[in-house]
């Protein structure tokens, strides 16, 4: 089975700085998709980016990119010019590569993030 | 931009009531998840849906909760009889494709 682990459960940033989030994750398959997903106090879940595992250029959603390392199975997500909206609990997920489309999403225990004005 | 609906919002039970919670998924997605977070905990798979059968379900998934399309739109999840561990936010998911999967906004589920 696929683990998630993100081992900071707490990250500060002072506003208009870069943050980075780490994720690894332990899978045994070749080909898989990778997500970070936004849960503000709403406790709604925003997708913020995602990696096909394919593809060897790191993602990136404005403000927001990813560090891609397959080998090291890591998968982390910088924030560049931190707002205060960006202030919540950031999810890294695991999906399992297609088939018939009914793949879960594993997730990490998620970090809570700060923004510091 | 569509999205996906859940009701009700906020639901409070006693302890071995049933209970069942609602999703409208975005109108051509045919994949259909529920997922449950614990308060302060990691978000958790339950099962999901396709075709009108269960595709997958965890461990969590026990012989008191149940899904279905009762009407070709709806997507539920009941709990027979709920339990004090059963409380928590309940999120529907839905996909039309192996791609990105829509949250809806959960449903906070209290048992007394």
């Amino acid at each position: 089975a696929q683990t998630v682990t993100q081992s900071q459960p707490e990250m500060s940033v002072q506003e208009a700085e870069t943050v980075t989030l780490s994720c690894t994750y332990d899978t045994s398959e070749s080909d898989y998709y990778l997500f970070w997903y936004k849960q503000p106090p709403s406790r709604q879940m925003i997708l913020v980016i995602r990696q096909e595992a394919y593809k060897q250029q790191n993602a990136t959603e404005n403000r927001f990119s990813v560090n891609f390392q397959k080998a090291a199975k890591s998968f982390s997500l910088k924030i560049s010019d931190s707002q205060l909206g960006d202030a919540a609990m950031y999810f890294c997920a695991y999906r399992s590569p297609p088939n018939f489309g009914n793949e879960k999403l594993t997730f990490g225990t998620g970090t809570r993030l700060t923004i510091i004005p | 931009e569509p999205e996906v609906t859940q009701t009700p919002s906020h639901q409070v039970t006693q302890m071995g009531q049933e209970v069942i919670l609602r999703c409208v998924p975005i109108s051509n997605h045919l994949y259909f998840y529920w997922y449950r977070q614990i308060l302060g905990q990691k978000v958790e798979f339950l099962v999901s849906f396709y075709n009108n059968e269960i595709s997958e379900k965890s461990e969590i998934f026990d012989d008191q909760f149940s899904v279905e399309r009762p009407d070709g739109s709806n997507f539920t999840l009941k709990i027979r009889s709920t339990k004090l561990e059963d409380s928590a936010m309940y999120f529907c998911a839905t996909s039309d494709s192996y791609n990105e999967q829509f949250f809806g906004p959960g449903t906070r589920l209290t048992v007394l």
